[in-house]
């Protein structure tokens, strides 16, 4: 089993520019999270999924876009990417039972220049 | 929303001593707290976790103790190794009403001098 795989692991972006980043995993889970990572500030919620074709809001949201399609896939959307934005994000997948761990990928180093 | 606090940020002991890793929350219904261990260039594991109906959880060099009334609970690591040198998190949940949302602390650099 992979896991948690995050594709791709670095981008470098212009300002403006537009990207997709892809989690994928093989462990069945039903739910999905995107976090992003920053110096001192821990991991911070994105979006979330609780299951195909649903999607909601976590702490962050703003500038940022996602899509649950397949149950194994949740892409996280930067339409117009601008230098904040510059951060190493992670996703994280689960089952849906109690008291369960959440599995992170390695994450994808994205620079916005 | 939920706030969690960690401390401290960076922590060097030698190797052979005890690191102790110290987190606060705010939100009294949060009932399950997961420490996870982040190595270089790789994404956080999960080491140990604690729920609410339990004081502390052991395993083998690995305990963390839970306070729910003064709402902190601490990482405990004895016998360091370098091995264990990495960034450390611990962070807060609600099971059974958030779909599994963790709010994380801001992470300990924990680094173990041979």
């Amino acid at each position: 089993n992979a896991g948690v795989t995050q594709t791709p692991k670095f981008r470098v972006l212009k300002t403006g520019q537009s990207m997709t980043l892809l989690c994928a995993q093989d462990m069945n889970h039903e739910y999905m999270y995107w976090y992003r990572q920053d110096p001192g500030m821990g991991l911070r919620l994105i979006h979330y999924s609780v299951g195909e074709g649903t999607t909601a809001k976590g702490e962050v949201p703003d500038g940022y876009n996602v899509s649950r399609l397949k149950k194994q896939n949740f892409l996280l959307g930067l339409e117009s990417a601008a230098p904040s934005q510059t951060s190493v994000y992670f996703c994280a997948s689960r089952r849906n039972r109690e008291n369960q761990p959440q599995h992170f990928g390695d994450g994808t180093r994205l620079s916005i220049l | 929303g939920e706030n969690v606090e960690q401390h401290p940020s960076t922590l060097s002991v030698q190797e052979g001593d005890s690191a102790v890793i110290k987190c606060t929350y705010s939100d009294s219904a949060s009932n399950y707290f997961p420490w996870y261990k982040q190595e270089l260039g790789k994404g956080p594991q999960l080491i140990i976790d604690i729920r609410s109906n339990v004081g502390e959880k052991k395993d083998q060099r690995i305990a963390v103790t839970l306070n729910k009334t003064a709402k902190h609970f601490s990482l405990h690591i004895t016998e360091t190794q370098p091995e264990d040198s990495a960034v450390y998190f611990c962070a807060a949940s609600m099971e059974g009403t958030s779909y599994g949302k963790l709010t994380f602390g801001q992470g300990t650099i924990l680094t173990v001098h041979p």
